[in-house]
């Protein structure tokens, strides 16, 4: 079974700064996706990046990018120049491959983030 | 992408009642997932909605408890049943295409 490991319960960040979170993921599959999500206190699941594992390039969205190490099933998520309402939990997932949307999402036990101004 | 609207968005229920939480999506699609979210916890899936099937349930959650219906591909019920304080969570619905979305969540209190 797929696992997913955020090892950082909390993390706290200065405004304009660069934060990583970390994720890792246990897996015997050799395609898959990976996704970060970002739930303010809205409680509305939010995807920030997606990375599928056949493609070596880093996903970059904006401020928002990550670095994906396959062999070492490593999947952190860096922000750049911290705004306040980047505040949020932030979960990492794995998925695998779908083409009928029949695959559910094994969610890590989140990390959250604060900005302090 | 896929818009949803989950209803209600949240409600204080009496132990031993049953509440039916709705979700519509903008789309017709294939699965439809629940997932629930206990306090300061992660997302855990409660089970898989196929059209004109019975829902899949994961381990830990059985069909007498969460009732699930699936009418037709836009719409589909999960109804906590007979509740006691412990299933006090978020519920949240969600599709997936080539991402998951989500809907609001319906944050449950049971008194």
């Amino acid at each position: 079974a797929q696992t997913v490991t955020q090892s950082q319960p909390e993390m706290s960040v200065q405004e304009a700064e660069t934060v990583t979170l970390s994720c890792t993921y246990d897996t015997s599959e050799s395609d898959y996706y990976l996704f970060w999500y970002k739930q303010p206190p809205s409680r509305q699941m939010i995807l920030v990046i997606r990375q599928e594992a056949y493609k070596q390039q880093n996903a970059t969205e904006n401020r928002f990018s990550v670095n994906f190490q396959k062999a070492a099933k490593s999947f952190s998520l860096k922000i750049s120049d911290s705004q306040l309402g980047d505040a949020a939990m932030y979960f990492c997932a794995y998925r695998r491959p779908t083409n009928f949307g029949n695959e559910k999402l094994t969610f890590g036990t989140g990390t959250r983030l604060t900005i302090i101004p | 992408s896929a818009v949803i609207s989950q209803k209600p968005s949240r409600d204080i229920c009496q132990r031993g009642t049953s509440l039916t939480i709705q979700c519509q999506v903008d789309s017709q699609v294939t699965m439809m997932f629940w997932y629930r979210q206990q306090p300061g916890q992660s997302l855990t899936l409660i089970a898989t909605a196929n059209q004109g099937s019975e829902a899949t349930y994961e381990s830990g959650f059985v069909i007498d408890k969460f009732p699930i219906s699936r009418p037709n591909l836009t719409f589909s019920t999960l109804t906590v049943s007979n509740m006691s304080p412990e299933d006090s969570s978020i519920y949240l619905c969600s599709v997936d295409a080539t991402e998951a979305f989500f809907g609001q969540g319906t944050r449950l209190t049971v008194v």
